[in-house]
């Protein structure tokens, strides 16, 4: 356990619902990144905020995802309308301050899309 | 940009034999560089990081990797394979700045032969 917790653990959605992810960081871990990981293939990055504040978003990240850090705190991934194509595991990793360049992952979400 | 190329998808080694995974980076800038572990239904672990110090960096379980600049690489090894060591293994290259999301290549099983 790594201290980074997400859910739901699993996500079954039929084609066009939105869903929601959560990601609770590691305590006072400012920075928070959420990545992509499909069958075969290592995680790809989506976005990262530092604080409240969402720095960079892959062009990965379609209009249909949003992402969300209030207060600096937990996060949350919303996919509107979700397509087949969006079934993967979510990861949220964690980083603290300074520069130990030391992510933290999450269990993941695993979502499927029927 | 930054990539990460792990040749072969799967290795197969006996138990207490070497263990050899080998990853290869291609950067514009001097990398950090990791490797990370993830086994079955878990987030990923990180093993070992590079970050401009010491090219020999010694990880957990025993694990080191060595960063050689002119073979642009950054091959992870064990003296001795364990039972337990059997999962999924992920290089990855960072930036140095602030956002340091990860590049990831695309992962390497290992399997440990009783």
């Amino acid at each position: 356990d790594t201290g980074v917790s997400q859910n739901p653990r699993h996500k079954i959605t039929k084609r066009g619902q939105n869903v929601t992810f959560r990601c609770d960081p590691i305590s006072e871990h400012n920075r928070l990144y959420w990545y992509r990981q499909t069958l075969g293939q290592g995680p790809e990055f989506l976005t990262y905020f530092q604080n409240e504040a969402q720095l960079e978003k892959s062009r990965l990240l379609s209009d249909r995802f949003s992402a969300e850090r209030p207060k600096g705190s937990f996060s949350t991934l919303e996919i509107q309308r979700t397509e087949q194509g969006d079934s993967a595991m979510y990861l949220c990793a964690t980083e603290g301050g300074g520069w130990s360049y030391e992510q933290y992952f999450g269990p993941g979400t695993r979502l499927t899309v029927t | 940009a930054q990539s990460v190329t792990q040749l072969g998808s799967h290795v197969s080694v006996s138990e207490g034999a070497l263990v050899l995974l080998r990853c290869n980076y291609s950067s514009s800038v001097p990398p950090y560089l990791f490797w990370y572990v993830q086994y079955p239904n878990q987030g990923l672990q990180l093993l070992l990081k590079y970050t401009s110090a010491a090219t020999l960096v010694k990880g957990i379980n025993g694990f080191e990797a060595e960063f050689k600049k002119s073979e642009t690489s950054f091959h992870l090894t064990k003296p001795s394979a364990h039972m337990s060591d059997a999962a999924e293994y992920f290089c990855a290259v960072s930036d140095t700045g602030a956002n340091s999301k990860l590049t990831f290549g695309k992962g390497i099983t290992l399997s440990v032969r009783p």
